[in-house]
């Protein structure tokens, strides 16, 4: 299965708050796991990214955590803010097909001053 | 700024017209990916190029085609053009290609097929 689900769809956040955006997989082969950051009319643009050896990496406000054995995976955003307000992306790439990103669905933060 | 170059920005054209994307990728990046953005399929990965080979395709119709060239610039051709096919493409580029590069995304060719 090449799919990478994402949920929720969107995310509505007072500012300050915690947003939490989850993907699941089903292929084992995944073996690199990066999130992006989408803004309206630009391209996607990394924002954090985790290998399945690490359960947890963080840069900043934002968090990823990695649960290997539910192959599950999230992005956490501490204390959000208005400018965080995007589109995200969770993508799943393996060895075996190169650098190629399978993304999940996206999900549409907005966050509220 | 990626430092990946896509043109034309916007394009409309007809049914059953023939279209080319144009991609220029970050200096030093030898691989070349393309993804397609629409509303209903989310961002799909169409094929990728790594120093003018492809090296991995998607869900490339047939009716698409693309290569990328001695200089490392790509292209995206995509012909028999479809309502359907209307989308955001996008053109990214990473330094090897393999799993693990960031990977640098421009910011899109808009096509409309009226």
């Amino acid at each position: 299965q090449q799919q990478v689900k994402q949920s929720p769809q969107s995310l509505i956040v007072q500012k300050g708050g915690i947003s939490i955006i989850n993907c699941a997989y089903e292929n084992t082969a995944f073996d690199y796991f990066p999130w992006y950051q989408q803004f309206p009319g630009k391209g996607p643009a990394l924002l954090i990214a985790i290998r399945p050896d690490v359960s947890e990496k963080k840069e900043g406000r934002f968090t990823i955590s990695f649960n290997k054995s539910a192959k599950q995976f999230s992005l956490h955003i501490m204390d959000s803010q208005p400018g965080d307000s995007a589109t995200y992306f969770c993508a799943a790439s393996m060895k075996l097909e190169g650098g190629k990103l399978i993304f999940g669905q996206g999900t549409e933060l907005s966050v509220k001053p | 700024d990626s430092g990946v170059t896509q043109t034309p920005k916007h394009l409309i054209t007809a049914t059953g017209q023939r279209v080319t994307l144009r991609c220029s990728p970050r200096s030093g990046d030898l691989s070349v990916y393309w993804y397609q953005q629409s509303l209903d399929q989310g961002l799909q990965f169409l094929i990728q190029y790594y120093n003018g080979e492809e090296r991995a395709k998607g869900n490339i119709l047939e009716r698409f085609s693309a290569q990328q060239f001695p200089d490392l610039h790509s292209e995206l051709n995509l012909s028999s053009l479809e309502l359907g096919d209307s989308a955001l493409y996008f053109c990214a580029s990473s330094v090897s290609g393999l799993v693990g590069d960031t990977i640098y995304f421009g910011e899109g060719s808009w096509l409309t097929v009226v």
